[in-house]
């Protein structure tokens, strides 16, 4: 069975702290993704990694970073959390082939609030 | 511009009759993939259904089904003999490039089945 894992499912830090979420796949997946997702938004892409320690931006990388040091691993790095950052995070996997159906996975989320 | 558009902020529909949830997507691409995924309040994302832009008949999983109109640019899901357990966010998603590392996801339909 195929399983993406979060850190946490909720959050709630204050405002200027430093946050990690934690994302961890068993699928041996090349891909890694993060997403916000808020209310009549749908799913925005932030970062995307296709490799160790290569990451892409994604359409919303303003004040995120992201870490990839090993295959399995994925974290988020809000540097100085605003409140504008409140919102649900999605962590996704999927292998590197653009074969039919190789969907991503995705984790549970992880509901930050900013306070 | 919207690559995902679903028009439906939320349906309603009685059990054990059968819904369309619509998606239109824009793409000059001539390979592309088209997915939805069901969100239940717990959070995750399900994959439900694929089609690929080559596919000629339109997919089915189960009570799920794709309603495909390449020339419309629609991807409308349909959900037969509604079940209590089907109330969720459903979303429309698109797949282009020739890397599996660009999808883009519609705002999103709240189905509730009634009882």
């Amino acid at each position: 069975d195929v399983k993406v894992t979060q850190s946490s499912r909720y959050l709630v830090k204050r405002t200027g702290e430093k946050v990690f979420l934690e994302c961890v796949q068993d699928m041996d997946h090349e891909n890694m993704f993060w997403y916000r997702q808020d209310p009549g938004l749908g799913l925005r892409l932030i970062y995307f990694s296709y490799d160790v320690k290569m990451k892409e931006k994604g359409d919303i990388p303003e004040g995120y970073s992201v870490s990839r040091e090993k295959k399995e691993r994925f974290s988020l790095i809000l540097e100085s959390a605003s409140t504008n950052q409140t919102s649900m995070y999605l962590c996704a996997s999927s292998s590197r082939r653009r074969e039919g159906t190789d969907t991503q996975y995705f984790g549970p989320g992880t509901r930050l609030t900013v306070l | 511009a919207q690559k995902i558009t679903q028009t439906q902020p939320g349906m309603f529909v009685q059990e054990k009759e059968a819904v369309t949830l619509d998606c239109t997507y824009d793409t000059s691409d001539q390979s592309y993939g088209l997915f939805w995924y069901k969100q239940p309040s717990s959070g995750e994302m399900i994959f439900l259904i694929y089609q690929g832009s080559y596919d000629e008949q339109n997919a089915t999983e189960g009570r799920y089904s794709l309603n495909f109109q390449k020339a419309r640019k629609s991807a409308n899901l349909v959900i037969s003999a509604s079940q209590l357990g089907d109330s969720a966010m459903y979303f429309c998603a698109m797949r282009e490039g020739v890397n599996n590392n660009d999808m883009r996801f519609g705002a999103g339909t709240r189905l509730t089945v009634k009882p």
